[in-house]
């Protein structure tokens, strides 16, 4: 069974200020990873994810996520954030191979100060 | 494209009440999947619908939890009776293929409170 982990429940930072929110994960078969965006009072909206070839992928807002296989992670990175990025960002994994399904970890709450 | 519909938005019952929730789909979109949210927790999936069949309802609380997708489109969520623990947000979500690593489109959600 898979597992996703979000060791940091909020983080917040400084506006213009990089950010890194931390995603590790645990599958024993190869995985596809996303990152969600939850704004307040608004369902998730899917911000990236990595199903194959390069190993960093990135989103139309700035945002960046790298999938490194040894450390099993799946960062997301923004180097220099505003507050409009302040909400509630969700990783996934979805295990690939026979029936699928996605497992998320328990949020992340960015909150940016200006 | 119209999102995903979801209604109603906000909804307090008393416990051992019942309830409803409904979502409309993105047209076109195979998958329908219903999330439970509980608060400071990840979405956790209740059932997952591949047009009008259910292909995952292992999480779904079968005693007190019903869903059906009439016709491969509209999906209602049913709880009967609901518990105090059920208070949560209820996500709908829906992807265009059978495949779940399209990634999912999500509705606003309902925002249950049992009291």
């Amino acid at each position: 069974a898979q597992s996703v982990t979000q060791l940091d429940s909020q983080v917040p930072v400084f506006e213009e200020a990089p950010v890194e929110l931390r995603c590790n994960y645990s599958s024993s078969v190869s995985v596809y990873l996303f990152w969600y965006v939850q704004y307040p009072n608004q369902g998730l909206q899917l911000l990236l994810k990595y199903l194959s070839g390069s190993t960093l992928v990135e989103s139309i807002n700035g945002f960046e996520a790298e999938f490194n296989k040894s450390q099993t992670s799946f960062h997301l990175r923004k180097p220099s954030v505003h507050i409009s990025d302040t909400a509630e960002y969700f990783c996934a994994a979805l295990s690939s191979g026979g029936y699928q399904k996605v497992t998320f970890g328990t949020g992340t709450k960015l909150q940016v100060i200006p | 494209e119209a999102g995903v519909a979801q209604s109603p938005r906000y909804k307090i019952i008393e416990k051992r009440q019942s309830v409803a929730f409904w979502c409309n789909p993105i047209s076109g979109h195979a998958t329908l999947y219903w999330y439970q949210q509980i608060l400071g927790q990840g979405p956790k999936l209740l059932i997952q619908f591949q047009n009008n069949g259910v292909v995952d309802d292992s999480q779904l609380p079968k005693d007190r939890f019903s869903a059906e997708r009439l016709k491969g489109v509209d999906s209602t969520l049913k709880i009967q009776p609901a518990k105090l623990e059920d208070s949560a947000v209820y996500l709908c979500a829906s992807s265009p293929g059978t495949a779940n690593y399209y990634g999912y489109t999500f509705g606003s959600g309902t925002r249950l409170t049992v009291v």
